[in-house]
């Protein structure tokens, strides 16, 4: 089983909302990812977590909350997001942190209003 | 930022081979290549990777210059459902393991 499952498909939230996206495989993959992807541009490395620690942030805002409570879930909470972090949001899981290889999600599809 | 360069788009005709170059010339000799996939609106789908040799699978063909300076994806029988953009990635920053990065890719449209 290669597949990495993401909820919502889609999600409508105001700027005051809070809400997660979750993410989870069951590869026994010790690394996961989320990426955010804007329309018509590549997608780009948001938060990495090997062994369930925070591995790297890439200078994203603390709107953005990630949180992996088990090796196999991963968590994106939103709150006081703004209309211009509307995007697809991606999550993926490797094998390790070193492994390339990066099995993805179908996306979470996030509007803000 | 990443260090390859692709055709912004590729016409292929359905049944033909699709062959996808990609520039790298600044790859360091521990760098692989990798190849990525992404059907409109879905996640990215790994396609295929090499480092010096010549590799294939179920999907697709990595064609590797000598000098590992450029690569060519082909995928031997297009179908409709390989329209798609494809990301060619080299970039990786050992400090920071796991970092893919994604360039502009190549937007292949599988014609009838």
């Amino acid at each position: 089983d290669t597949e990495v499952t993401q909820t919502p498909k889609h999600l409508v939230m105001g700027m005051t909302n809070k809400k997660s996206l979750k993410c989870e495989q069951h590869m026994g993959h010790r690394a996961m990812y989320w990426y955010k992807q804007k329309a018509k541009k590549p997608p780009e490395l948001m938060f990495v977590y090997s062994y369930e620690k925070l591995s790297i942030n890439e200078s994203v805002p603390s709107r953005f909350s990630p949180e992996c409570p088990n090796s196999s879930l991963l968590n994106l909470h939103l709150h006081a997001l703004q209309p211009e972090d509307s995007a697809l949001y991606l999550c993926a899981s490797s094998q390790d942190r070193d492994t390339d290889t990066q099995y993805f999600g179908p996306g979470t599809r996030l509007t803000v209003l | 930022d990443a260090k390859t360069t692709q055709p912004p788009s590729m016409d292929c005709a359905e049944g033909r081979a699709a062959n996808l170059p990609c520039n790298h010339s600044t790859i360091s000799g521990n760098e692989y290549v990798y190849w990525y996939r992404q059907i409109h609106s879905q996640g990215p789908q790994y396609i295929i990777h090499g480092l010096k040799n010549n590799e294939t699978n179920e999907m697709a063909s990595l064609i590797i210059t000598e000098d590992r300076k450029s690569s060519t994806l082909i995928l031997p029988h297009a179908t409709l459902r390989d329209t798609a953009v494809y990301y060619c990635i080299v970039s990786r920053d050992y400090n920071q393991g796991g970092k893919l990065i994604f360039g502009q890719g190549t937007e292949l449209s599988v014609k009838p």
